[in-house]
């Protein structure tokens, strides 16, 4: 298994710009979740799907973001518009599992590395 | 409000000692704990976990010992290799909801 896949692995905007991150779960995994990581608050889920519903977005920053899963395959990140303090490395998880499941491995991408100038 | 803390941003040991990484929490309904490995431009990987059921679970060099009294985890390494050189991640999770990680801590052996 190729494991879970993302896309860039690079990203470099200017400010305002538009930014989509994407990402594909391992296959059969049935919840996919966003995260991102910085330096001072460490890892932080941004949102979460199961069966390709948001369940959680409660720690989307602001309405500036937004993330679709428009299948079992596929979903994306997007920033619009982007801002420097949106640089930070966001990583996207998948497992199997349902909501209900108190066992919760996740597995990670390899991230994406966004730097907003 | 951190549920989960890791009050170490780093530790350096030497190579064949023992490593210990601490980690707090706050929440009573934390009921399964993990911690992640992850190296420089890779994602975290999974590690170690324990119900909190167990006070302790083995894998290996590596041990997770858990004291719900004092809502505290940690993870020993023993021996230490250069190769577990790496950010560790504590997590927490309350049944049916979502992974809490702490801000991590950056584990240095030293050869």
């Amino acid at each position: 298994d190729a494991g879970v896949i993302q896309s860039p692995r690079h990203e470099v905007t200017e400010m305002g710009q538009e930014v989509t991150l994407r990402c594909k779960p391992i296959s059969g995994h049935n919840s996919l979740f966003w995260y991102r990581q910085t330096m001072m608050r460490g890892l932080e889920l941004l949102i979460y799907f199961n069966n390709n519903v948001p369940i959680d977005d409660s720690g989307m920053p602001e309405d500036r973001f937004s993330a679709k899963m428009p299948n079992a395959s596929f979903s994306t990140l997007k920033i619009q518009p982007s801002e420097p303090r949106d640089s930070a490395v966001y990583f996207c998880a998948s497992r199997t599992g349902t909501s209900g499941s108190s066992y919760n491995e996740q597995f990670f991408g390899p991230g994406t590395r966004l730097t907003v100038l | 409000d951190q549920q989960v803390k890791q009050n170490s941003p780093s530790l350096s040991v030497q190579e064949g000692r023992i490593s210990i990484l601490n980690c707090d929490y706050t929440n009573s309904m934390f009921d399964y704990f993990l911690w992640y490995k992850k190296y420089p431009a890779e994602g975290p990987t999974f590690l170690i976990s324990i119900s909190s059921i167990k006070d302790k679970n083995e894998d290996g060099r590596f041990t997770v010992f858990l004291n719900k009294s004092a809502k505290h985890l940690s993870l020993h390494i023993v021996p230490s290799q250069p190769g577990d050189s790496a950010v560790y991640f504590c997590a927490a999770i309350a049944y049916g909801n979502k992974l809490v990680f702490g801000a991590g801590t950056i584990l240095r052996v030293k050869s």
